[in-house]
C-alpha cells in the first residue's frame, strides 16, 4: 500500500538547534516526494520537492530510496521555521499522499 | 495574480443533508485538486479535475461528486452527508502543460470548515 509516515506529532527545538523532520514512505517505484508546510493564519504551501533537489529556506530534503525516507533538515532552526510540516507522496493518477504532519515549535 | 478562493469560509449541516463547496482557481490554472483534512490529520485527495473532467480519484464513496466549469473554477458536492464528513476541505489549484500532473505546484486555498451534526 502507498502510505506517508511522519512519527512525530510535536517536534520542538532550541532556536540555532539543527532540525530533523522524519518522513518515511512506501511505494513500489519511483518516488516523486515533497514537503509542504503550513505556517500559523496562512495556507498550506509547496516548500520542496525532491527532483528540485534545492534549498528553500535553509531546508534540504534527501529521497534515501534503501531507507524509503524523505526527512527535512536544516542544521540551524529560526523562529520563523515554527509551523506544521507535511511529507506528501505523488502516487498514480494524479494522486497526492499526505502524511499526518508534524508541528514543529521553536523555542527562543 | 488573483489566489486560490473558496466559498463559504464555514457551514453547519445535518446529517442526511447535502452541500456544495466552490473553488475559484488562481488566474491562469486550469487543474483543481480537492482534499478533505479531519482534525490532526494530513489532508486526504478526494479527486482532481483536469479541464473540466475528472483526472483522478481517492478513496472517497461516489456521493462525493465534482465539476469544473469552462472558467476552471470547481464546485465540491456531497450528499446524504455523514457525521464524519466533517472537515476542513481544501481546494488546490495548479496549472499543467503536460500529460502528468505531479510536477506543477499546487497552490492551496483558505478551505471551508464544515461541521455535521
Amino acid at each position: 500500500a502507498q502510505r506517508v509516515t511522519q512519527p512525530e506529532k510535536l517536534l520542538s527545538v532550541f532556536k540555532g538547534a539543527p532540525v530533523e523532520l522524519k518522513c518515511n514512505y512506501s511505494y513500489s517505484g519511483s518516488p516523486e516526494l515533497f514537503w509542504y508546510v503550513q505556517y500559523s493564519r496562512q495556507r498550506l504551501q509547496l516548500l520542496l520537492r525532491h527532483i528540485s533537489r534545492e534549498s528553500i529556506k535553509g531546508f534540504t530534503a534527501d529521497l534515501n530510496k534503501g531507507e524509503t525516507s524523505f526527512h527535512l533538515k536544516k542544521p540551524f532552526a529560526q523562529e520563523e521555521d515554527s509551523a506544521m510540516y507535511y511529507c506528501a507522496l505523488y502516487s498514480s493518477a494524479s494522486k497526492i499522499i499526505f502524511g499526518s504532519g508534524t508541528r514543529l515549535s521553536i523555542r527562543p | 495574480e488573483t489566489g486560490v478562493t473558496q466559498s463559504p469560509t464555514h457551514l453547519i449541516k445535518t446529517r442526511g443533508q447535502q452541500v456544495t463547496l466552490r473553488c475559484s482557481s488562481q488566474s491562469g490554472h486550469n487543474t483543481v485538486s480537492w482534499y478533505q483534512q479531519a482534525l490532526g490529520q494530513g489532508p486526504q485527495f478526494i479527486f482532481q479535475y483536469y479541464r473540466e473532467e475528472e483526472n483522478g480519484r481517492g478513496n472517497f464513496p461516489p456521493r462525493f461528486s465534482g465539476l469544473q466549469f469552462p472558467n476552471y473554477s470547481s464546485e465540491l458536492n456531497v450528499n446524504a452527508l455523514e457525521l464524519d464528513d466533517s472537515a476542513l476541505y481544501l481546494c488546490a489549484s495548479s496549472l499543467r502543460t503536460s500529460g502528468r500532473g505531479a510536477q506543477e505546484t499546487q497552490y492551496f486555498g483558505p478551505g471551508t470548515r464544515l461541521l455535521v451534526l
